[in-house]
Formats: structure tokens, C-alpha cells, sequence
């Protein structure tokens, strides 16, 4: 079975300033890689997903993540943050052929600061 | 805005009811999909409707059940509540429920159980 651990549980920084939030997997198989942001009091918005091709990533909202698969490790980056980017994020993979349910890290609390 | 509908934003019941969730999925999807939040757990994947039949179960309990109906719309009933059952519940679609394919959210219903 395929689990998600995101390394740390909150992250607070400066505005401006740069973040990667962590996001390791572990799977037997090949996986597709998600990061979802939730707002609060919202639902989870997509900022960006892996599925297959370069390993480098774009999203919404100028963030990116990294595919890295001898680490197992799908990291989220923004190279300067804003006090609206203040939510928590999520980390999630998906089995290749296996079941279409998403398998969520824990979640980062990203504070941003003024 | 996503385009999923959730009823009702915020539900307080008492241990032993029984409630119904709701959910309307993006125009043209055909897979809904519910998950359940909760502070130890955090985000699990409960189950998968495509077109009406299930397709995926994840962790559910006996007492949980859901169907989609020929509307698309899909309901969670949650029977016999107890107090850990409180948490927040999403439901999410996608089009067909290809492997990869994004799934949208819903804003939540937040379920109190007293």
C-alpha cells in the first residue's frame, strides 16, 4: 500500500521570502503525484499534479514541484511568497492501475508573515 | 468555485442519528468521489461512484453507505453516529475517473456529532 509523509506539519516564513514544503511517498508502483491547497474554511483547490514527462512541474499561483523518483520525493516551491498564500497543503498520490482514490500526506500549514 | 455543491455546510446532530450528506457534482462529471477529514486521521479516501455503480471502496464503515443517483448527484448517509464520526466530509468529481484524471472539490460538510 502507498503512503504519503510530509515532513513537516507547519512552516512559517516571511513574506517574500522563498518555501518548499516536503512531501515523500512510498509505493510499490509507479505513482501520479498531486499537491492540493485548502483555503480556510474551504474545500482543496489543485495547484499542480505529475503524471507523467519532465519532472519539473508548474501549478497555480507560482508554485512548483519537483518529481524526484530515486528519492521518492515530490517537493512543493515558491521562490517568494505572499501573506494570501497563508493555507494548508496537501501532498497526494494516486496508483498507476491501480484505484482512482487519492492517498493524502497529512498536510502542511504554511503561515505567512508579514 | 469549483462547480461541486455541497448541502449542508455544517450539520450538528446527536450520537446514535442518523444524517444525509449531499453532493452535486461539476456539470459533465460522471465520478463523484467522498472524503472524510478528521483532526487524527486526516484526509481518507471513503468511496467512488462512476455513472452511478460503485467503483472503489476505501475505508468506510459498515455504518457509512452512499449512492449516486441518475441525476449524478450523489448522497453519504452516516447512520448510528458516534462521537468520532465528527469531521469534515468532501466530496469530489471528475469526468470518467481516469487514473490521473483531476478531481475537483467541494467546499466540505462539516458534521458535529454531540
Amino acid at each position: 500500500a502507498q503512503s504519503v509523509t510530509q515532513l513537516d506539519s507547519q512552516v512559517p516564513v516571511f513574506e517574500e521570502a522563498p518555501v518548499e514544503l516536503r512531501c515523500n511517498y512510498s509505493s510499490s508502483v509507479s505513482v501520479y503525484l498531486f499537491w492540493y491547497v485548502q483555503y480556510p474554511n474551504q474545500g482543496l483547490q489543485l495547484l499542480l499534479k505529475y503524471l507523467s514527462g519532465s519532472t519539473l512541474v508548474k501549478g497555480i499561483n507560482g508554485f512548483e514541484a519537483e518529481f524526484n523518483k530515486s528519492q521518492t520525493s515530490f517537493h512543493l516551491r515558491k521562490p517568494s511568497v505572499h501573506i494570501s498564500d497563508t493555507a494548508e497543503y496537501f501532498c497526494a498520490v494516486l496508483t498507476q492501475g491501480g484505484s482512482e482514490k487519492l492517498v493524502f500526506g497529512k498536510g502542511t500549514k504554511l503561515t505567512v508573515n508579514p | 468555485d469549483s462547480g461541486v455543491t455541497q448541502t449542508p455546510k455544517h450539520l450538528i446532530t446527536a450520537t446514535g442519528q442518523r444524517v444525509t450528506l449531499r453532493c452535486s457534482p461539476r456539470s459533465g462529471d460522471l465520478s463523484v468521489y467522498w472524503y472524510q477529514q478528521s483532526l487524527d486521521q486526516g484526509l481518507q479516501f471513503l468511496i467512488q461512484y462512476y455513472n452511478g455503480e460503485e467503483r472503489a471502496k476505501g475505508n468506510i464503515l459498515e455504518r457509512f453507505s452512499a449512492q449516486q443517483f441518475p441525476d449524478l448527484h450523489s448522497e453519504l448517509n452516516l447512520s448510528s453516529l458516534e462521537l468520532g464520526d465528527s469531521a469534515l466530509y468532501f466530496c469530489a468529481s471528475s469526468v470518467v475517473g481516469r487514473r490521473g484524471e483531476t478531481q475537483y472539490f467541494g467546499p466540505g460538510t462539516r458534521l458535529l456529532v454531540l
